[in-house]
């Protein structure tokens, strides 16, 4: 168990649909990062959050965005959902920014299915 | 831009035999590397890491990985896989240059399979 948490497990969804994953950092972790697994993409970086505040974005669409709460929880919202978008999304997080190397934690994932 | 190859899809080695999963990296700047395993339906576990000093790298459940810098690898080996090390892993590469920001960039995944 990594410590990070990922809520829901699960979600079916029709497209068009707009849904929200949520995601719990270890504790005392200031960052929280996005990936998305998907067959045929491989593991994809979307967004990283550090306190609160965007620090980088990846390979994220205009329909996808994310927030960093006071408490450090995030969440990902999706939104105009596509087939394309069914994928493995994973949360992760680790204690610093930038300009080291601390590894990531990685949350069990949402494994998001859209119909 | 930094990216990752993996350039096996599957290795298949006996039980008691040496692992090997290969894995070369492309960085502007100099490289932090790392090795994570994912079980089926879990997240990803780390393994271990690569930030500087000694080329050889030892992890979590016997696992070991050497970085050769003229040859842009980090292969990550175990000396005797057991039928647990049954998963897919993954290699991944983040550039020290703060501009690259804090991502992580991974391979394709490689599956390993250990038979009995």
């Amino acid at each position: 168990d990594s410590g990070v948490t990922q809520t829901p497990k699960h979600l079916i969804t029709a497209t068009g649909q707009r849904v929200t994953l949520r995601c719990s950092p270890r504790s005392g972790d200031l960052s929280v990062y996005w990936y998305q697994q998907s067959l045929d993409q491989g593991l994809q970086f979307l967004i990283h959050y550090y306190n609160g505040e965007e620090r980088a974005k990846g390979n994220i669409l205009e329909r996808f965005s994310a927030q960093q709460f006071p408490d450090l929880h995030s969440e990902l919202n999706l939104s105009s959902l596509e087939l394309g978008d069914s994928a493995l999304y994973f949360c992760a997080s680790s204690v610093f920014e930038t300009r080291t190397a601390n590894e990531q934690f990685f949350g069990p994932g949402t494994r998001l299915t859209v119909l | 831009a930094q990216s990752v190859a993996q350039p096996e899809d599957q290795v298949n080695v006996a039980e008691g035999n040496p692992l090997t999963v290969k894995c070369t990296y492309s960085v502007s700047g100099n490289p932090y590397l790392f090795w994570y395993v994912q079980y089926p339906n879990r997240g990803l576990q780390f393994l271990l890491k690569y930030i500087t000093g000694d080329n050889l790298v030892k992890g979590s459940y016997g696992f070991e990985a050497e970085f050769n810098k003229s040859q842009t690898s980090f292969h990550l080996k175990k000396p005797s896989a057991l039928v647990s090390d049954s998963a897919l892993y993954f290699c991944a590469v983040r550039d020290i240059i703060r501009a690259a920001g804090n991502k992580l960039t991974f391979g394709g995944g490689t599956r390993v399979l250990v038979k009995p």
